[in-house]
């Protein structure tokens, strides 16, 4: 998981396998946004999840949030190495700050 | 073709200079901002522009000084430069200030000797 205390993470799979990375979040929100950061790179929205859709799916990727738990998911279907990255999740306030967690870095091998 | 442009890439400073990083976005958006990124902590944001106006500030330092000439464009300047400021500086837009999707650019990397 990420946020909090909690420090960066670093996965390592093989190419074709399924992956999850975890958040969780300490103050209350109703949007968890996940971004992708590939080196060199600025961070990209992959998606955004609000409170009301407990899911959300966008091709390969599949994104949970738990409003109860306060925490948040990223599953990847069928890895490819191009999907190696720093996968953050993050919250926004209504003032257009963006709170990150320390992120978790995934190698996909191929 | 990269829809916000940040110049340059790359910088190297030495303590005690000045330097100005540049922002421009050809997205038709009415927020920017920017963002820290270091090797020690996660991407932090520094301050939000809402139709060039200073919407929230989270730098405690007044070394750092945002600048909008235009709409579309958010510098950064940067006084008195130490070793610390060392990090990759991202700028970033939305089509409005309601902290939906931001767009990021690439960054520029400084590096302070």
């Amino acid at each position: 998981s990420q946020w909090g205390e909690e420090n960066l993470q670093a996965l390592s799979i093989q190419e074709g396998e399924d992956v999850t990375m975890n958040c969780s979040y300490k103050t209350y929100t109703t949007v968890v946004q996940w971004y992708r950061q590939k080196s060199g790179k600025g961070p990209a929205q992959l998606i955004l999840i609000r409170s009301n859709e407990r899911e959300k799916r966008s091709g390969r990727l599949r994104a949970t949030l738990d409003t109860s738990s306060q925490s948040s998911s990223l599953s990847i279907t069928g890895t490819l190495a191009t999907d190696t990255a720093v996968y953050f999740c993050a919250t926004a306030t209504n003032t257009g700050k963006l709170t990150f967690g320390d992120g978790t870095v995934l190698t996909v091998k191929p | 073709d990269p829809k916000i442009i940040q110049k340059p890439k790359y910088l190297v400073a030495v303590t005690g200079s000045e330097k100005i990083l540049i922002c421009e976005q050809y997205l038709g958006h009415n927020a920017m901002y920017w963002y820290r990124q270091s090797a020690k902590k996660p991407l932090e944001f520094m301050f939000s522009y809402s139709y060039q106006k200073l919407m929230d500030n989270q730098t405690a330092s007044s070394r750092f000084q945002p600048q909008s000439s235009k709409k579309n464009h958010l510098d950064l300047q940067i006084t008195a430069l130490k070793p610390d400021d060392s990090a990759t500086y991202f700028c970033a837009s939305s089509q409005d200030y309601r902290g939906d999707t931001l767009y990021f650019g690439a960054g520029t990397r400084l590096s302070v000797l």
